[in-house]
């Protein structure tokens, strides 16, 4: 089974810009894989902000976008808010199955 | 407004059977591919099952193949997790999500595995 793989935690200061990446033990990630990007907050359900690389859901944040960058897909988040603190977790298509990354843990201090 | 309730979530002894059930209102679940995804306490999401429109796939990850079942109801609109064989590694909250690209997700029920 492949692995995902995302930066443990990062840190952003109020207003400032971070990016999150998610790799692929299996190669490059593409728009083949279909990424996802999920928040969740403690004690609550997951939320889907970006689907299919770079696409927003009515509810996601326009601070929040999606790519591929070099060899991964990457969630930049633009202008972090407090309420942005979270797990951020990627997730990737592999043949017909799906796996999560190990997820991040964003702190906006 | 779509909601999706898991129920079906208890304290069972290694070994033991469990049957999970999502209840979907706002949503046909037939219309969507769903999943079941789990998360251990303290730990990430993991992608656990799925199953398409016509119920004509059905997938699993390779730590749960052979012990837990997808399965979906369309009379009643609900989804169905029914599980076997259960480890400790199993205990975790399972949520049910899926609709038009993951954009439904419930709450959440929890599963302990534990003598």
């Amino acid at each position: 089974q492949a692995v995902v793989t995302q930066e443990p935690s990062l840190t952003v200061s109020p207003g400032g810009t971070v990016t999150l990446t998610c790799g692929s033990s299996t190669g490059p990630v593409t728009s083949g894989h279909y990424p996802f990007w999920l928040q969740q907050k403690p004690g609550q359900a997951p939320r889907t902000l970006i689907w299919h690389t770079g696409n927003k859901h009515s509810w996601t944040p326009a601070r929040f976008s999606g790519s591929l960058v070099g060899d991964k897909a990457a969630l930049t988040l633009s202008g972090a808010q407090p309420e942005d603190e979270a797990a951020y977790f990627c997730l990737l298509a592999f043949n017909g199955r799906w796996v999560f990354g190990g997820g991040t843990k964003v702190t906006v201090l | 407004e779509v909601q999706l309730v898991e129920s079906g979530g208890l304290l069972v002894q290694p070994g033991g059977s469990l049957r999970l059930s999502c209840a979907a209102s706002g949503i046909t679940l037939s219309s969507h591919w769903m999943h079941w995804v789990r998360q251990a306490p303290g730990k990430g999401l993991e992608w656990v099952a799925h199953i398409n429109q016509d119920e004509t796939v059905k997938d699993y990850v390779d730590s749960v193949k052979g012990r837990f079942t997808i399965s979906r109801d369309d009379a009643n609109n609900s989804l169905h997790l029914q599980m076997s064989g259960l480890r400790s590694e199993d205990t975790a909250v399972y949520y049910c999500g899926g609709g038009w690209h993951f954009d439904s997700w419930g709450q959440g029920t929890l599963v302990t595995v534990s003598s």
